[in-house]
């Protein structure tokens, strides 16, 4: 089955500084892919959309100067959390689809943000 | 805007006895795809059963089975013969058909089921 592998697992930061979360399709070519959030106890939602190639495009209310994703080849997107903040810490996940006419996506295992 | 509505914050059931899940939700699109997924303790999505909106047919895989009402914005998820294993919440999910691309997925709030030995 294709894999998505996401990196760090977890990630802890000082106020202000910022950090890359990495998201790889390792056994096919991600055209397509997805940044979600999830707070505790909460269900998931779509931050942005990335085409390999292209400008992200964020979901209304998502600061995009603070969520920097870069989708620069097939096979990697990144997202940047910018000037990091308490408010920021969140459980992060991407997921990766090949092609427009695939229905599903497949996700990373996540990646747990702690601002502090 | 499409969205996605679990009723059910909380489910318990049997072991090896039938749960069912519900989900609702609005659309004024004809063409799309609806999901279940499961995440257990570990936070990893896994899917559980896609349903084409197009499809009469309700899907099933295995233990698991959906109730697909087009005209009621319906989708339930049934899982029979419930194992320990099945413990974790369930997102409903929607997604546009054909969007470009751009389309990501819409999620319920989810609904944690136990299931009791």
């Amino acid at each position: 089955g294709a894999v998505v592998s996401q990196h760090p697992s977890w990630v802890i930061c000082k106020s202000g500084t910022s950090v890359k979360i990495e998201c790889r399709s390792l056994d096919f070519q991600a055209t397509t892919m997805f940044w979600y959030r999830q707070f505790p106890k909460q269900s998931l939602m779509l931050m942005a959309t990335s085409n390999e190639g292209s400008k992200a495009t964020y979901e209304q209310g998502v600061e995009k100067d603070k969520f920097l994703i870069n989708h620069a080849s097939l096979t990697l997107s990144t997202l940047t959390v910018t000037s990091a903040h308490p408010e920021d810490s969140s459980f992060y996940i991407c997921s990766a689809r090949e092609g427009t006419e695939v229905a599903e996506a497949f996700f990373g295992q996540g990646t747990r943000l702690t601002v502090v | 805007a499409q969205t996605v509505t679990q009723s059910q914050p909380e489910m318990s059931v049997q072991e090896a006895e039938t749960v069912t899940l519900s989900c609702t939700y609005d659309t004024s699109e004809s063409d799309y795809y609806l999901f279940w997924y499961k995440q257990p303790p570990s936070r990893q999505m896994i899917l559980v059963i896609r349903q084409e909106a197009y499809k009469q047919q309700n899907a099933t895989e295995n233990r698991f089975s959906v109730n697909f009402q087009k005209a009621a914005k319906s989708f339930s998820l049934k899982i029979s013969d419930s194992q320990l294993g099945d413990a974790a919440m369930y997102f409903c999910a929607y997604r546009s058909w054909g969007a470009g691309g751009a389309d990501g997925l819409t999620f319920g709030k989810g609904t944690h089921l136990i299931i009791q030995p």
